[in-house]
């Protein structure tokens, strides 16, 4: 069972380029997050989408785009990187909201310079 | 708002002795409660989870966890630790009620086993 994969798992970015961190899952689920997750500031949610076709802001959104794509894949899109945006990139799947797992992939590790 | 306030960012422990990790959440409405865990360089996973019922549930690698409501709590718990529970800890709570359902996340506690 593949999950949640995610790719790639590591990236250098120069400050001002851009890239696509993709995401997909086959369990059917119905929501997909996008975390980062930064030492000392535990994971904070960059976007979600709920199901598919609807995606909505988390806490940190600046700098982020994402795209539900259908109800497998949630990409998230750095339109001109800044080395804040150093970190590590989690993408996430629940069935839905609520009572139930979510499940994570690998990570992406992206190092903007 | 809902929060999840995890008390320690980091404890140290020796192999074979039995560890707290503490969680505390600020909710008005009920709400069902999580840990993960996370290994070095991997993403997270579903530890034990408290939906309703028994207020005491338990991992299969020896974990257990208490739901107290008085106290708004969530504290982890191994009577025994192992090298191999060394990982970064997560308590998480999520609604039970109403249309936003998001996990909240806690900033996680740092296990570390010592030989």
């Amino acid at each position: 069972n593949a999950g949640v994969t995610q790719t790639p798992k590591f990236q250098v970015l120069k400050t001002g380029q851009s890239m696509t961190l993709q995401c997909a899952q086959d369990m059917n689920h119905n929501s997909m997050y996008w975390y980062r997750q930064d030492p000392g500031m535990g994971l904070r949610l960059i976007y979600y989408s709920a199901s598919e076709g609807t995606t909505d802001k988390g806490e940190v959104p600046n700098g982020y785009n994402v795209s539900r794509l259908n109800k497998r894949e949630f990409s998230l899109r750095l339109e001109s990187a800044a080395p804040s945006q150093t970190s590590v990139y989690f993408c996430a799947s629940i069935i839905r909201q609520g009572n139930t797992e979510a499940f994570f992939g690998q990570g992406t590790r992206l190092t903007v310079v | 708002a809902q929060s999840v306030t995890q008390l320690d960012s980091q404890v140290p422990v020796f192999e074979e002795a039995p560890v707290e990790l503490r969680c505390n959440y600020s909710s008005s409405v009920s709400v069902y409660l999580f840990w993960y865990v996370q290994y070095p360089n991997q993403g997270l996973q579903l530890l034990l989870k408290y939906l309703s019922g028994s207020t005491l549930v338990e991992s299969i690698n020896g974990f257990e966890a208490e739901f107290n409501k008085s106290q708004t709590s969530f504290h982890l718990r191994k009577p025994s630790v192992h090298i191999s529970d060394t990982a970064e800890y997560f308590c998480a709570v999520t609604l039970n009620a109403g249309n936003n359902r998001k996990l909240i996340w806690g900033l996680g506690t740092s296990l570390a086993v010592n030989p």
